[in-house]
């Protein structure tokens, strides 16, 4: 099975840069996505690594490191906006030929002015 | 918008009852996969559809069916209903080789009261 863990809340300040960490234990790993949810929204994808390393998105950035079972995202310039619950999500084996993402609890991300 | 439509946006029903939530993944998606959020339990995957076979299965109770119709629609059939199941139910579609980018419908908040 899949198991992930990240902060259930951060708070920062307008113009500032937030890291939302992320660990997880899988079998059979593929790769760590994040999505954002604003409250009563849907989730909506923000990244996905597959590779160790960067990769950055405009204001945003994701990076992982296999070895580590470590991701995070960073957002930079942070705005008002950006309030919202992030979830990171590992892509891993579920059996039978088949994959299934799961998904974290959640950061629910606070921005102040 | 991403292209994914859930229908009803909301459902109150009684306990016991039975209820059938709909979804139209976006033009070309292949696979439908369906998800509950509650606050207490985060987003849970439950079963996934691919081109109208089942691909996976998540943490789905035997209380609930799905199926994906040749027109790629699917159905998420929620039959018993308890208090518990109240909840948002989300929709999401995604290409042939793109699990990790999933495009989630607006959700059907159902109220089981």
């Amino acid at each position: 099975g899949q198991s992930l863990e990240q902060p259930s809340e951060v708070t920062a300040v307008e113009g500032a840069i937030v890291q939302i960490n992320c660990t997880y234990q899988t079998s059979g790993f593929y790769g760590l996505s994040w999505y954002q949810q604003h409250d009563g929204g849907a989730p909506t994808f923000l990244s996905y690594n597959a590779l160790d390393g960067l990769e950055e998105t405009g204001r945003f950035s994701s990076f992982l490191s296999r070895s580590d079972s470590y991701g995070y995202l960073l957002l930079q310039e942070l705005q008002m906006k950006d309030s919202a619950s992030y979830f990171c999500a590992v892509r891993g084996y579920s059996g039978a030929g088949s994959y299934q993402l799961t998904f974290g609890k959640g950061t629910k991300l606070s921005v102040i002015p | 918008d991403s292209g994914v439509t859930q229908t009803p946006k909301h459902l109150i029903t009684a306990t016991g009852q039975r209820v059938t939530l709909r979804c139209s993944p976006r033009s070309g998606d292949l696979s439908v996969y369906w998800y509950q959020q509650s606050l207490d339990q985060g987003l849970q995957f439950l079963i996934q559809y691919y081109n109208g076979e089942e691909r996976a299965k998540g943490n789905i109770l035997e209380r609930f069916s799905a199926q994906q119709f040749p027109d790629l629609h699917s159905e998420l059939n929620l039959s018993s209903l308890e208090l518990g199941d109240s909840a948002l139910y989300f929709c999401a579609s995604s290409g042939e080789d793109s699990q990790e980018t999933q495009y989630f419908g607006p959700g059907t908040r159902l109220l089981v009261l």
